[in-house]
């Protein structure tokens, strides 16, 4: 089993819609979750970090952290053509070790 | 700031050939790594240093060196290239192990 697991997608919304994107983990220690997004042949790019359980926010995207269901969630409020990448998600027990990577959703807004 | 910058962009290598992928950042981070991204695999550690003077393996070591001279500089040694080391390669630093800023990437493919 795969310690982190992520729907690969791909998905293709409306401009405007709102976007959920998931992520579920097997380890229960783990502490730290991001969010990258990763334009085509570029490198990754942190959106969100955050500890523990609960929400955090910042513009128009919502990082939700259950750690009782051991599922991450990542929402994209009023969705926009510029957000087409894949997004990622990644976790790990520590700020010293090392964070395992779910394989990315490829989402896709269409104007 | 560059932040983090590779090179080369692009290699192709023969089968058994050596190279270095180098790496550089210019935030003054204690930590650096090495990813390799492939597709359905996400992305794995490789290589990682909390310091110059100190690497240590992440999830897929073998094939790959590494040495950390300088803050700045850390560069990936393949010993000798196998079509199995076909990938794109993500270099990374950060204050943290769980908070990396990655670089543009190596698409390295080996014959």
């Amino acid at each position: 089993q795969k310690e982190v697991e992520q729907d690969p997608g791909p998905l293709s919304v409306p401009e405007g819609a709102i976007v959920s994107l998931n992520c579920t983990y097997s380890n229960s220690a783990f502490q730290y979750f991001m969010w990258y997004r990763q334009y085509s042949r570029k490198g990754p790019e942190l959106l969100m970090y955050t500890y523990s359980s609960g929400n955090k926010e910042d513009g128009r995207f919502t990082a939700q952290v259950d750690k009782s269901s051991k599922y991450i969630s990542l929402f994209i409020r009023d969705s926009q053509p510029s957000d087409s990448a894949t997004y990622l998600c990644a976790m790990s027990v520590d700020t010293g070790n090392q964070f395992y990577f779910g394989t990315g959703t490829s989402l896709t807004v269409i104007p | 700031n560059a932040g983090v910058t590779q090179t080369p962009k692009f290699q192709v290598l023969k089968t058994g050939q050596s190279m270095t992928l180098q790496c550089a950042q210019d935030m003054n981070h204690e930590y650096m790594s090495w990813y390799r991204q492939d597709p359905g695999m996400g992305l794995r550690l490789i290589h990682y240093s909390v310091g110059a003077g100190i690497t240590d393996q992440g999830e897929v070591p073998n094939g790959y060196n590494v040495s950390r001279s300088t803050t700045e500089d850390f560069p990936l040694r393949l010993l000798s290239a196998a079509p199995s080391q076909t990938s794109v390669y993500f270099c990374a630093s950060g204050r943290a192990l769980n908070e990396q800023f990655f670089g543009p990437g190596t698409r390295l493919t080996v014959l």
